[in-house]
């Protein structure tokens, strides 16, 4: 159980243009989903937590009108990468919980921007 | 600032013998931690955890040791095995479930 999947797996745009990512818990609804990014051979980096039905909570340095989330159900959680640039490319990757327990970890997206 | 540190990029280890990876962090607050090991491409696979009011928790050859004072923690793998090799994470978080803060990673490799 508990398992988390994203959408796509590999991405590839153009700079200038969106790209979005879909987080979907699989056999569990997800009260709260966390969006990551990692750079090669670095930390994972929250970007944001997301509640669903609310608005979400962006980290410190993270510009929320760039990387939309939206929260749609207890199962899906999306992230927008806006107006791409060559330096929002990266690995992105979600989590998910259903209840005060550890975070399960979706596969990761690998965003190339052009 | 990073709250949450491990200083050993790499580790590498005979197969049977110990692998002990280690984990700094700086900030008090921090009420659970957690490792994870991951493969590159790939998300985190959740290995164990331990809540600040213990020193330790084990789970099958993993080991996980909390010392609060010095605000370090170890995962201590014993037997290790190849396919232990693998980039592992420890992270913190305020509360369990809560959001993590991961340090840098230690990559281990087992040899045969």
């Amino acid at each position: 159980g508990a398992v988390v999947s994203q959408h796509p797996s590999r991405v590839i745009c153009k700079s200038g243009t969106s790209v979005k990512i879909e987080c979907r818990s699989l056999d569990f609804q997800a009260t709260t989903m966390f969006w990551y990014r990692q750079f090669p051979k670095q930390s994972l980096m929250l970007m944001a937590t997301s509640n669903e039905g609310s608005k979400a909570t962006y980290e410190q340095g993270v510009e929320k009108d760039k990387f939309l989330i939206n929260h749609a159900s207890l199962t899906l959680s999306t992230l927008t990468v806006t107006s791409a640039h060559p330096e929002d490319s990266s690995f992105y990757i979600c989590s998910a919980t259903y209840r005060v327990d550890e975070q399960y970890f979706g596969p990761g997206t690998r965003l190339t921007v052009t | 600032d990073q709250q949450v540190k491990q200083n050993s990029p790499s580790l590498s280890v005979q197969e049977g013998r110990i692998s002990i990876l280690n984990c700094d962090y700086t900030n008090s607050m921090f009420d659970y931690f957690l490792w994870y090991k991951k493969y590159p491409a790939e998300g985190p696979t959740f290995l164990i955890s331990i809540s600040s009011i213990k020193d330790k928790n084990e789970d099958g050859r993993f080991t996980v040791f909390l010392n609060k004072s010095a605000k370090h923690l170890s995962l201590h793998i014993v037997p290790s095995q190849p396919g232990d090799s693998a980039v592992y994470f420890c992270a913190a978080s305020y509360t369990q479930g809560g959001k993590l803060i991961f340090g840098q990673g230690t990559e281990l490799s087992v040899k045969p």
